[in-house]
């Protein structure tokens, strides 16, 4: 069965950075591409980065890119992203998100975890 | 970027009685459309990709269509599982994959 895991949300003042962190079993990690996908509080959801099984691609959303870089370590079956320059409107819950072709649906999600950037 | 509008932002049925959700692409996506479910406080599910093929233990009730700039989901037979805001999304042309704004189905 399937299991993703996020953690390393909470609360951080802007421009602090955090590191997310998804624990990923049940499946072969290494075969398959991940996405970061958050959604605001009480918004829709938005694509935030992808990587691809290997870790040699690697794609972000405009509104993230050169702030957040997105690794994995296969080794470690863990995915993650690390954020930098964090602002007000970077807070929501952030979901750890299975591609099973690293450029199509999201077929597995984990349960996400909140990131409040509040001073 | 592909903008992904949805229509109606808000859908008004009762329990038995079916639903259409409308998904529009501002260029052609093919086929490479997928839609969420998603409940309060839970993630999204996936319930169809590839425009018309329901996911791993979707119910037969839920339906999609469409091709190119035009899309549909249908919840045929409503129950009161099915409250919920549902989400179209496209993977033809990223980055980014971009997301519409949601549908919310109310009693």
């Amino acid at each position: 069965q399937v299991h993703l895991v996020e953690s390393g949300g909470g609360v951080v003042q802007p421009g602090g950075s955090l590191r997310l962190s998804c624990a990923a079993s049940g499946f072969t990690f290494s075969r398959y591409g991940m996405h970061w996908v958050r959604q605001a509080p009480g918004k829709g959801l938005e694509w935030v980065a992808l990587i691809w099984n290997d870790g040699r691609s690697k794609y972000y959303a405009d509104s993230v890119k050169g702030r957040f870089t997105i690794s994995r370590d296969n080794s470690k079956n863990t995915l993650y992203l690390q954020m930098y320059s964090l602002r007000v409107e970077d807070t929501a819950v952030y979901y750890c998100v299975r591609d099973p072709y690293s450029s199509s649906w999201y077929e597995h999600w984990g349960q996400g975890t909140l990131v409040t950037v509040s001073s | 970027e592909i903008v992904m509008t949805q229509s109606p932002a808000t859908l008004s049925v009762s329990p038995g009685e079916s639903a259409t959700v409308s998904c529009r692409a501002s260029q052609s996506v093919g086929s490479n459309l997928a839609w969420y479910q998603q409940k309060p406080g839970q993630p999204p599910r996936l319930l169809i990709y590839g425009a018309s093929t329901r996911a791993t233990d979707i119910p037969a009730r839920f339906s999609g269509g469409g091709s190119g700039t035009e899309f549909t989901l249908t919840i045929s037979s409503l129950q009161s599982e099915d409250f919920a805001v549902y989400y179209c999304q496209q993977y033809d042309n990223w980055p980014p994959f971009t997301f519409g704004p949601g549908t919310k189905v109310e009693i």
